[in-house]
C-alpha cells in the first residue's frame, strides 16, 4: 500500500540528547514538510523540502534539523537545543503542485524527561 | 496577526444541528485552501478541498470569499461522528514558498446526543 510512515510512535528521551525522527513515503512525492502539534493547537511548520537536497525553514526551524537524501525520505533531528521538545511530530507529503493537499504519517509523541 | 485564524470553539451542537465554521487568512497571494478533520491524538486527513465556486460533498460544504479572505465549512446533520477538530490549511501562490502549507490552529467541534 501507499503511504507515508512515520516511526517511531511514540518516542522518550532524556533532557540534552538529541533525537531522530523517521519519515518515509512511497507515493513518488517530491515535497515533504515536518509539523510539530502541541496539546490543543493547531500544526506549526518546522522545515520543508521541495525537492532532494533542497529544503528551507518553516515558523520554527530553530533547534531542529533535517536532510532530504532521497526522495521517499526526510528524518527530523530534533537538537538538544530545542527548548521545548516535547510534542506531537507530524510528516506529510504533497506533489510538487500548488493546488496539492498533503497526506500525513500517523505522528510521533516525542517525550522528554 | 497570524496568517491564519480559526475560532477555536469549542463548538458544542445537538445531534442534527446545522453548524458552520470561518477560516480567516491574511496573505491575499493564498490561492489553494482545504479543510482537514483531526481526530483525538490522530493524524490530519483532508476533508475537502476549496474550490473559488464553493463545493459541496454529502452534507458538507465549503466556500471561498476572497473579497472578505475567508473559508467557511458547514456541516449540515450534525452526527455524533463528526465531533473533531477541523483545521484549515492554505498555500501561497508565489513561487518559492508555494510548496509551503499554513494550517490555523482548528476548530473543535462535539456532537451531542
Amino acid at each position: 500500500d501507499g503511504g507515508i510512515t512515520q516511526s517511531p510512535k511514540y518516542l522518550f528521551r532524556k533532557e540534552g540528547q538529541n533525537v531522530t525522527l523517521s519519515c518515509e513515503q512511497n507515493l513518488n512525492h517530491d515535497a515533504m514538510y515536518w509539523y510539530r502539534q502541541d496539546p490543543g493547537q493547531g500544526l506549526r511548520l518546522i522545515y520543508y523540502s521541495q525537492i532532494v537536497n533542497d529544503f528551507q525553514k518553516g515558523d520554527i526551524a530553530e533547534g531542529y534539523s533535517v536532510s532530504r537524501e532521497k526522495k521517499e525520505s526526510f528524518p527530523l533531528t530534533v537538537t538538544s537545543a530545542q527548548k521545548n521538545p516535547t510534542a506531537f511530530y507530524l510528516c506529510a507529503s504533497s506533489i510538487a503542485a500548488t493546488s496539492a493537499e498533503a497526506f500525513f504519517g500517523q505522528g510521533t509523541r516525542l517525550t522528554v524527561v | 496577526r497570524k496568517e491564519v485564524e480559526q475560532d477555536p470553539g469549542p463548538f458544542n451542537v445537538p445531534e442534527g444541528a446545522t453548524v458552520a465554521f470561518n477560516c480567516t487568512y491574511s496573505n491575499s497571494a493564498s490561492q489553494s485552501f482545504f479543510w482537514y478533520r483531526q481526530d483525538c491524538r490522530k493524524e490530519p486527513k483532508l476533508l475537502m478541498s476549496v474550490y473559488s465556486s464553493g463545493n459541496e460533498d454529502g452534507r458538507f460544504t465549503a466556500q471561498l470569499n476572497r473579497a472578505s479572505q475567508y473559508i467557511s465549512l458547514l456541516i449540515r446533520d450534525s452526527k455524533l461522528s463528526d465531533s473533531a477538530t477541523y483545521l484549515c490549511a492554505m498555500r501561497r501562490g508565489a513561487s518559492g514558498s508555494a510548496r509551503q502549507l499554513t494550517f490555523g490552529s482548528g476548530t473543535q467541534l462535539t456532537v451531542l446526543p
